[in-house]
Parts: C-alpha cells; sequence; structure tokens
C-alpha cells in the first residue's frame, strides 16, 4: 500500500535552532514529491516540488531535499513566522494526478 | 490573494438541508480537486476534474455531488450529511493533470449538527 509518514508529528524549536523534517514514502513509480506549509484556518501553501533522488530546492530558510526513499525539509535559523504545518504530498506514475498526503508536521518556533 | 476562492468560509447546517460550496480559481488552470481535511488525518481527495469533465471520484458518498460549469468555476454540493462530514473542505487547482503543483484555497469549514 503507497503510503507517507512524516516525522515527528510535532517540533518545537527556539527561534534560531536549526532543524530538519522527515517524509518517507513508499510509492511504486515517484513522478514528484511535494512540500506544502498551512497556516490555521488556511489552505495548504505550495513551497517546491522535487522530481528526482539527489534534487534540492531552497527558499529563504527553508531547503527541501529528496533521495529514494525520502525526502527533508531542513529549516535554518528558523524565527517564530516560520510556526506552521508542513505536509508533505507524492504522485506515482500510476495516480495520474491524484497527491497522497502526508499527516504534517506541526511546527512551532518560540521566540 | 491565492488565487483559488472558496465561499463560504464557514458553514453550518443540519442533516436535512441543502448548500453548496462554491470555488473559483483565477490562474488559467485546467484541473480541479475537492478535498477533505479531517482533525488527525492526511487531506483525502474526493473528485477531479480536467477540462470540465470528472475524471476521479475517490469513492465519494452520494449525498456529495460535484458540479464544474467551467474550467474556473467548482461547486460541491451537499444533501442530508452526517456527523462525521463535518470537516475542512479544501478546492485546489493545477495545470492540467501533469505533475505540477496544486494550489489550495483557504476551504470552507464544515459543520453539521
Amino acid at each position: 500500500e503507497d503510503q507517507v509518514t512524516q516525522s515527528p508529528e510535532a517540533l518545537r524549536l527556539q527561534e534560531g535552532e536549526s532543524s530538519s523534517l522527515n517524509c518517507s514514502y513508499t510509492v511504486s513509480g515517484l513522478r514528484g514529491l511535494f512540500w506544502y506549509r498551512q497556516d490555521p484556518g488556511k489552505g495548504p501553501e505550495f513551497l517546491f516540488t522535487l522530481y528526482s533522488a539527489g534534487e534540492e530546492k531552497e527558499k529563504e530558510r527553508l531547503k527541501a531535499t529528496l533521495t529514494k526513499k525520502e525526502s527533508f525539509l531542513h529549516i535554518t535559523a528558523p524565527k517564530p513566522e516560520d510556526s506552521a504545518t508542513y505536509l508533505c504530498a507524492v504522485i506515482q506514475e500510476t495516480s495520474g494526478s491524484r497527491l497522497t498526503f502526508g499527516e504534517g508536521t506541526q511546527l512551532t518556533v518560540n521566540p | 490573494e491565492t488565487g483559488v476562492t472558496q465561499t463560504p468560509r464557514h458553514l453550518v447546517m443540519g442533516m436535512t438541508n441543502k448548500k453548496s460550496l462554491k470555488c473559483e480559481q483565477h490562474l488559467g488552470h485546467n484541473a480541479m480537486y475537492w478535498y477533505k481535511q479531517s482533525a488527525k488525518k492526511p487531506l483525502e481527495l474526493m473528485f477531479v476534474y480536467n477540462f470540465k469533465e470528472q475524471t476521479e471520484n475517490n469513492s465519494v458518498p452520494s449525498r456529495f455531488s460535484p458540479e464544474c460549469p467551467n474550467s474556473s468555476h467548482l461547486f460541491l454540493h451537499l444533501h442530508t450529511l452526517q456527523p462525521e462530514d463535518s470537516a475542512l473542505y479544501l478546492c485546489a487547482s493545477s495545470d492540467d493533470s501533469a505533475v505540477r503543483p496544486q494550489h489550495f484555497g483557504d476551504g470552507t469549514r464544515l459543520s453539521i449538527l
């Protein structure tokens, strides 16, 4: 069964304390992996797409990486405004446009 | 401004009511989606439309009825819902069904009494 598992479920950091979020997946034929950020009361906001192992994308304090089994979202020197739930989703070869989401990691950055 | 607008933002209805959720996208996309987001669960795909044609129904109960009159508008008609249908309903759009990111609206928070 196709699965997307995110860890940890929740993470508390102090401002400036760098860390990583994990998204592991077991799908047949990965076509793409997406990272989203979701704030309370809002819809998911697109961050990155990764297509192949070894690929990396960066945006401000965030950096996403991809291997054949997992993706990491690295957060460098986070600020309180980085507090949100981070969602990972994958599209596989046989699923058309169907995104399979993980349950998310709720990140809290304390000042 | 997300480019995907959903109305209403909040909806409370009884189990015997009929209501509709509306989604409009201004991104020029050809594909539109309905998702359900419940607490502590991953986003769950409900329906997919490509060029106004329904291409996917993820075994959704018939009390949810989608409608896509054109590539910019998507509706979800609700009838005789159950308390377990209370959730955040999200609409998304993307540039056809290739591997392109889906862009989400802010959702309709639905509560069934």
